[in-house]
Parts: structure tokens; C-alpha cells; sequence
């Protein structure tokens, strides 16, 4: 089955810096490629997501690059703010097939 | 609220008692993944469900667990028995199925405590 490795496990930034998450799989039938973030005491909640056709999406200050080839796939968020401080999980699953198969997380801590 | 309901949010059992945990997922949507996160662990894939259907439940244990979710009413996750080891959140979330967007929306998570 699929395995999603992510790293760092923790991460500190200072407010205003930049912030990345990587993520590898092992599957390369996986194609879907989402990211969720976890408030605490929330559930998580998808905050983008990156298909195999396209190497790289932004949406305002978060993006989402995926090498296909090398199998992996990153999260980069820019000028963080204390907001940002969170839990992020990236997962992959095969469009089509919906089980999704997620890393073990990284908690963002943003120091203002 | 239009969203993944779950319930009870926090239950406490002893040892050997019998846990149930419930699902509602959104609406209009058929298909129940069920998650058990440990702490300082990720999400782990335990079920997946479709009305009536369990469609994958490769990540459950062998014993003392099992999932439904019938025609009626919502899904539940049934852990008999339990042991001090089974303490973690368990997170349901569900998704409009095949063909949709593949994003997986999660309710606030069952904390269960075993003593």
C-alpha cells in the first residue's frame, strides 16, 4: 500500500518568514495530493490539494509543488503569521479510489 | 450545521467496557472514512464505508472493532472490550464519493479514554 513520509515533525518560524513541509510517497499510481491543516481540538480541514498534471498551485500564501518523478511533494507557506500555527498533514490517494493515505505531521509553531 | 457531526466528543471507559462511537456525514454525502489518531501520531485509515457497504477496512484490527453504516441513521464505530491501548481520537469524515473532488471533510473527532 501507499506510504507517506513527511518531515520536519516540528518546524518554528518567526512571523513574516517563510515555512516548508516535505512530503515522499511510494506509490506512483497515487495522482491526488492534498494538504490539511489541524487546529487544536479541530478536526483537520484541506487547505489545497495538487493533482499529478500540474507541478505547482498557489492560493495567496500557501503553495503546493509535486516532482512526479523523484515522488515528491512540498508545502510552502509565505510570511507567516501566529495564525498559521497548526498541525499540517499532507496525504496522497488515487483519484478515483478515496482512501487517503496521510504523513504523520508537522506542527508549525509561528512566534509573533 | 451542514457538516460532519460526531458524537460523543469525549467518552471515558474502563477496561473491557464497550465504546460506540457515531458519524453523521454531510449532507448529501455516502461515502464514511473513519481515522484513529494517536497522540504525537498522524491520521491512520481504519475503514471505509458506503451506505450498507464496507468498501475497505484494511486498517482496522483484527478484533474487538467493527464499523457500519446503514440505510438509516449514522455510521458507527463499535470497540468492544477495550484496553488502555485504544485511548486516541478517532476523526470520521466523509465525501460526495467517485467522481467528486476527492476532498475528505472530517468532523471534530470522538476522544476516547480508556482507564
Amino acid at each position: 500500500g501507499e506510504n507517506v513520509e513527511q518531515h520536519p515533525s516540528t518546524l518554528s518560524v518567526q512571523e513574516g518568514d517563510s515555512a516548508v513541509i516535505k512530503c515522499t510517497y511510494s506509490d506512483s499510481a497515487s495522482n491526488y495530493f492534498p494538504w490539511y491543516k489541524q487546529e487544536l481540538g479541530k478536526g483537520p480541514q484541506l487547505i489545497i490539494d495538487i493533482r499529478s498534471n500540474v507541478g505547482e498551485k498557489k492560493d495567496q500564501r500557501i503553495a503546493v509543488t509535486l516532482n512526479k518523478t523523484a515522488k515528491h511533494f512540498s508545502l510552502h507557506i509565505t510570511e507567516t503569521q501566529p495564525e498559521d500555527s497548526a498541525v499540517y498533514f499532507c496525504a496522497a490517494s488515487i483519484q478515483g479510489y478515496q482512501k487517503v493515505t496521510f504523513g504523520i505531521g508537522t506542527k508549525l509553531q509561528v512566534i509573533p | 450545521n451542514a457538516g460532519v457531526m460526531q458524537n460523543p466528543r469525549h467518552l471515558v471507559r474502563r477496561r473491557g467496557q464497550e465504546a460506540r462511537l457515531r458519524c453523521s456525514p454531510m449532507k448529501g454525502h455516502s461515502h464514511v472514512y473513519w481515522y484513529r489518531q494517536l497522540p504525537e501520531e498522524g491520521l491512520k485509515f481504519m475503514v471505509y464505508l458506503q451506505k450498507e457497504n464496507i468498501i475497505d477496512e484494511s486498517g482496522m484490527p483484527k478484533e474487538r472493532f467493527s464499523a457500519e453504516f446503514p440505510k438509516e441513521g449514522p455510521s458507527i464505530l463499535r470497540i468492544q472490550q477495550v484496553v488502555r491501548g485504544d485511548s486516541a481520537a478517532y476523526f470520521c469524515a466523509s465525501s460526495a464519493g467517485v467522481g467528486a473532488t476527492g476532498e475528505l471533510f472530517f468532523g471534530e473527532g470522538s476522544r476516547l479514554t480508556v482507564l
